[in-house]
């Protein structure tokens, strides 16, 4: 079946400009996650949602920054105002949600780079 | 939020060798997962450990939660060079956030 899909797999822009990136889940998972990660890091949690409705956004750094999941299934992450240091793989991941602990399945990023 | 520090960050290694890999924390966690990442790719889960002292085997690979569920190491017997990649522990903080160590890259030369 098909797995999580991340659309664009690359993205350029200019410092200043205002991106998005998508993510579609895999059908069914009702819980999705937007992480970040920086050359040589591992993932850092930016934002959880669980069916419409952000759960824990705890991880966004600053109001540049805002997601979007109107149907509960396909989610978007909009960035205004990029800066350089936004620059990095932005990574989304879908689970089941349940009791105990739930595999997140990843997809396969998109590259930012902010020039 | 609490910190996962991995060790080493960068291993390379001959085929045929064993390894071992940590993954440590001063705070508890309720579980730890392991996963390995391709470049290029995401992150594809390998184990999940939840129990303190916990020891679960993936073919040649041993994981190990500690005592405390504080930390956990990998341990690869006999590495391949299919092995090669990046491998991230990530405890669960609460019931759906993942953290994440820095990784630990991994090379094994032919």
């Amino acid at each position: 079946g098909a797995g999580v899909s991340q659309t664009p797999s690359n993205k350029v822009t200019e410092k200043g400009k205002y991106v998005e990136l998508r993510c579609d889940p895999i059908s069914g998972h009702t819980a999705l996650y937007w992480y970040r990660q920086s050359l040589g890091q591992g993932p850092e949690f930016l934002i959880y949602f669980q069916g419409t409705g952000a759960a824990d956004d705890s991880g966004l750094p600053n109001d540049r920054f805002f997601a979007v999941r109107p149907e509960g299934s396909v989610s978007t992450l909009k960035i205004q105002r990029t800066e350089r240091g936004d620059s990095a793989v932005y990574l989304c991941a879908s689970s089941l949600f349940g009791a105990g602990v739930n595999e997140q399945f990843f997809g396969p990023g998109t590259r930012l780079t902010v020039l | 939020t609490q910190l996962l520090e991995q060790s080493p960050q960068f291993l390379s290694i001959q085929e045929g060798e064993n390894l071992t890999v940590y993954c440590n924390s001063s705070s508890v966690f309720s579980s730890l997962q392991w996963y390995r990442q391709e470049p290029g790719e995401g992150p594809v889960l390998l184990v999940t450990v939840v129990t303190g002292g916990e020891v679960k085997k993936l073919k040649r690979l041993t994981f190990q939660f500690g005592d405390a569920r504080k930390d956990s190491s990998l341990h690869i017997t006999a590495a391949q060079p299919g092995d090669t990649g990046l491998y991230l522990c990530a405890g669960a903080e609460g019931a759906q956030k993942l953290v994440f160590g820095q990784g630990t890259r991994l090379t094994i030369n032919p």
